[in-house]
């Protein structure tokens, strides 16, 4: 069982709907990450957060740690929103290593 | 420069040769580290650099992956002998410290295919 597990593998929406893709890992944690990748393209954080609640824009994430569990949601989504979403936690233990999801693939029709 | 570079973007290589992937961090980022992301395995930890020094070589799959940082800036990471399960896109990131509240900005990748 991977550390990190991050439903659904693929997610397809209608423009405008609310996405919401999830991540659960297994290890204590001092930081999870959000990450996203567009086809062919460089990866790009999107959140860092370690408890509560982040919002940037359309997009939110929270995290609950006594659950183990963290959510990256989207709201209006729109095709630009198309590419992996990857989530990533840094665990308790280490203070830089990362592991990774596998990542979620989000096309939004237009 | 503005962020993370890495070069080559693509390099396609035959088995058996010896390669080098370069990364220029974003400057004043004293931390670096390597990750590999192959096709159906996700993203993987290769190596971090604190400075000059690599106090984590732990991800490294084999002893014909080593990597190498000068001047607590440019790191090189090398494949000898290169394999085609070694075909993957690795990708660079840095970030000021090591300290858990610092944010990872990663590099374009270099897309190694190996034939």
């Amino acid at each position: 069982k991977n550390e990190v597990e991050q439903s659904p593998q693929n997610l397809t929406a209608q423009e405008g709907e609310f996405i919401t893709i999830n991540c659960s890992y297994s290890v204590g944690i001092s930081a999870l990450h959000w990450l996203q990748q567009h086809p062919g393209g460089g990866i790009v954080s999107l959140f860092m957060l370690s408890s509560g609640k982040k919002k940037h824009g359309r997009l939110i994430a929270t995290i609950n740690i006594q659950e183990k569990h963290s959510s990256l949601h989207i709201t209006a989504s729109h095709p630009r929103d198309s590419a992996v979403y990857i989530c990533a936690v840094r665990s308790g233990g280490s203070n830089y290593k990362l592991t990774f999801g596998k990542g979620t693939l989000l096309t939004v029709n237009p | 420069g503005a962020g993370v570079s890495q070069s080559p973007s693509n390099k396609v290589t035959e088995k058996g040769k010896d390669v080098e992937l370069r990364c220029d961090p974003i400057s004043g980022h004293t931390a670096l580290y390597w990750y590999r992301q192959s096709l159906g395995q996700g993203l993987e930890f290769l190596i971090y650099f604190q400075g000059n020094s690599a106090p984590d070589k732990s991800g490294l799959p084999s002893d014909r992956f080593s990597a190498e940082r000068t001047g607590g800036s440019v790191s090189t990471l090398t494949i000898q002998r290169t394999q085609q399960e070694d075909s993957a896109v690795y990708l660079c990131a840095s970030s000021l410290a090591e300290a858990s509240y610092n944010e990872q900005f990663f590099g374009p990748g270099t897309r190694l295919t190996v034939l």
